[in-house]
């Protein structure tokens, strides 16, 4: 049973250039979660996702940030016209139901903006 | 107000020792849930441990076990015989309810405690 997956594990991007961050739930898990952490930082909460739908993007911010969990294929995190300080790492975790007592993470995508 | 605190940066424990990593929190939904995840330094988080608000008893998970008290709001995490792998950073984190304000299901972390274990 494959654990929650994440590509790419690392992805640098100059200035301006659009990322693309995608993860595929654990099997039998449809909500899915964002979440970022700076460097020498606890994770904050981005986005929360079911398929199909958006249920609370309270964590992201207002601009160049967007995230979608379409019926079909993984999650994907999109950042337009990147910037320094959006180098981060960013998690997705995903669980069977926001009341379930295990919230697994994916291995993360570490990304570096020159 | 910082929901989830983790008031020790750094903590030290020699290996076989037991060690514990506080956790204090901040909500007035009845309902909630709180975590404790480990990250190493290869930074992936591993999910530990457990305990619901309505739980009766403290959860424990092999080495883990978790001093839920909660008149205190406190959920700290216990790890028995250190072994020289536990040293990584802890991370508390909480889910509240939809009562909280919040959606239900998004965890929010404290700041977290670097472990260091010495042989």
């Amino acid at each position: 049973n494959a654990g929650v997956m994440q590509n790419p594990r690392h992805l640098v991007r100059r200035r301006g250039q659009e990322a693309r961050l995608r993860c595929s739930p654990m099997k039998g898990h449809s909500h899915v979660y964002w979440y970022r952490q700076l460097p020498e930082e606890g994770l904050k909460f981005m986005v929360y996702l079911q398929k199909e739908n958006i249920i609370d993007e309270s964590g992201m911010p207002k601009e160049r940030f967007s995230a979608e969990f379409p019926k079909e294929g993984p999650s994907i995190l999109r950042i337009q016209q990147v910037v320094r300080g959006d180098s981060a790492a960013y998690f997705c975790a995903s669980s069977r139901d926001p009341t379930y007592n295990e919230q697994f993470f994916g291995p993360g995508t570490r990304l570096t903006v020159l | 107000a910082q929901k989830i605190t983790q008031t020790q940066p750094g903590m030290f424990v020699q290996e076989k020792e037991a060690v514990t990593l506080d956790c204090t929190y901040d909500t007035s939904d009845p309902s909630y849930g709180l975590f404790w995840y480990k990250q190493p330094s290869s930074g992936e988080m591993i999910f530990l441990i457990y305990q619901g608000s309505y739980d009766q008893q403290n959860a424990t998970e092999g080495r883990y076990s978790l001093n839920f008290q909660k008149a205190r709001k406190s959920a700290n995490l216990v790890i028995s015989a250190s072994q020289l792998g536990d040293s990584a950073m802890y991370f508390c984190a909480m889910r509240e309810g939809p009562g909280g304000g919040t959606s239900y299901g998004k965890l929010t972390f404290g700041q977290g405690t670097i472990l260091t274990v010495h042989p």
